[in-house]
């Protein structure tokens, strides 16, 4: 059964500062994809990471996914207020899109 | 853009009850899927399906139905709404297991 382990589950920042997300998955996978929530609002999608070694960036945040230890990160430079949301990130595996599971979550809140 | 929508942003029923949640998403997208999120639990899936009139079982399927009679639409019936089936609904669609799946603003039940 395929495990997703978000950490941290809590993230406050202050603005200026870089901190990062870690996304670690219990079997083998090669796509992961990164979402963002905020509050009372639905999911919307931030990156797709389909290979080992992939990198994306939008903005101040980095994804990337490293498939021989399981691993994704979500970084994040010169945190804004902005930023403020939850952050999930999702693993699928298998060919077919249902089989995607999602972690908790990082609340994350930047002050400034 | 892609749009996914859901019938209702607010839902409130009756123990007992039966209960559809509406879903009609616009870019002939292959895959949709229901989803429910629950505070610290993330979000799990319920049924997914890959095409008219096909379904697959997530992993919370219990007490759940659902119907795919045309492409764009996908329903979620609660065929005897109960209290613990309180939650926030989420419906995506995708185009396949290499792109990211787009989600509806989410419908909050209450069953009372």
């Amino acid at each position: 059964e395929l495990k997703v382990e978000q950490n941290p589950l809590f993230l406050s920042m202050q603005e200026g500062k870089n901190y990062t997300i870690y996304c670690n998955y219990s079997t083998t996978s090669d796509r992961l994809y990164w979402y963002r929530q905020d509050p009372g609002k639905s999911l919307e999608s931030l990156f797709v990471l389909l290979s080992n070694g992939a990198v994306k960036q939008e903005g101040r945040l980095m994804a990337s996914l490293d498939t021989k230890a399981r691993l994704s990160t979500l970084h994040i430079t010169a945190a804004v207020h902005d930023l403020s949301a939850t952050y999930f990130c999702a693993v699928g595996y298998g060919g077919s899109q249902g089989n995607l599971i999602f972690g908790k979550g990082t609340k994350l809140s930047v002050k400034p | 853009d892609v749009k996914v929508t859901q019938s209702s942003r607010y839902l409130v029923k009756r123990t007992g009850e039966k209960v559809f949640l509406e879903c009609v998403q616009d870019m002939d997208h292959e895959n949709m899927f229901w989803y429910r999120q629950d505070p610290g639990l993330g979000l799990r899936l319920i049924y997914f399906s890959y095409d008219v009139k096909m379904k697959e079982k997530g992993d919370i399927p219990e007490g759940y139905s659902v119907s795919r009679e045309k492409k764009e639409r996908f329903s979620l019936i609660l065929e005897s709404a109960s209290t613990n089936q309180t939650s926030m609904y989420l419906c995506a669609s995708g185009a396949g297991a290499t792109t990211e799946a787009f989600f509806g603003q989410g419908t909050r039940l209450t069953v009372v």
